[in-house]
């Protein structure tokens, strides 16, 4: 099956830094992916489609300034949190649709967040 | 018109009995209705996903039952297993799952010997 690739898993940072997630898509091609948020014991709130070569879409209240989706190939989308803060901390979940595909979302493992 | 409403929101059930989660939705666009499962610290898989063309599918344990009219479909689990623990999303999409998914809020099973 296909496999999207989530890196870091887990990272610890200082308030004020700024912090990549990369996601990648490693047995495929992938049009639009897509970047979520999941606080713990909640659902999966879409943050923002990333689609290769053009701008994010953002969903409303997510700020486009602090989080940076930068989506430059078929197989890899990255995410930064930009001067990261505590509130920040959350996990990150990133999924990619087959370019043409039948529509199936493949998810990456997650990468947890924290912010000191 | 966006919401996917999930039930209940925790779940035990015994060893070898069924699990039965449900959800409703309201945007009668939707036409792709997929179930997800997530283990603690790991991305959601896909289970399971039905398209409103057909009531019912099932593969191995899992059965999806849809009810276009009533915009409804649950999830039931035959057998269930220790293993199932988990948390299961139902969520929902429109261009048979090429626009963004819509989550339910999540149902957390837990399956007691």
């Amino acid at each position: 099956g296909a496999v999207v690739s989530q890196h870091p898993s887990r990272v610890i940072c200082k308030s004020g830094t700024s912090v990549k997630i990369e996601c990648r898509s490693l047995d495929f091609q992938a049009t639009t992916m897509f970047w979520y948020r999941q606080f713990p014991k909640q659902s999966l709130m879409l943050m923002a489609t990333s689609n290769e070569g053009s701008k994010a879409t953002y969903e409303q209240g997510v700020e486009k300034d602090k989080f940076l989706i930068n989506h430059a190939s078929l197989t890899l989308s990255t995410l930064t949190v930009t001067s990261a803060h505590p509130e920040d901390s959350s996990f990150y979940i990133c999924s990619a649709s087959l370019a043409g595909g039948s529509g199936e979302l493949f998810f990456g493992e997650g990468s947890r967040l924290t912010v000191l | 018109q966006q919401q996917v409403k999930q039930s209940p929101q925790s779940l035990i059930v015994q060893k070898g009995g069924i699990s039965i989660i449900n959800c409703a939705y309201e945007n009668t666009a939707f036409d792709y209705f997929p179930w997800y499962q997530q283990f603690p610290g790991k991305g959601p898989a896909l289970l399971i996903a039905i398209r409103p063309d057909v009531s019912e599918k099932k593969e191995g344990r899992f059965t999806i039952s849809f009810n276009k009219s009533a915009k409804q479909f649950s999830l039931h689990i035959m057998d269930s297993q220790p293993g199932d623990s988990a948390t299961y999303f139902c969520a929902a999409s429109w261009n048979f799952g090429n626009e963004k998914l819509t989550f339910g809020t999540g149902t957390r099973l837990t399956i007691i010997p």
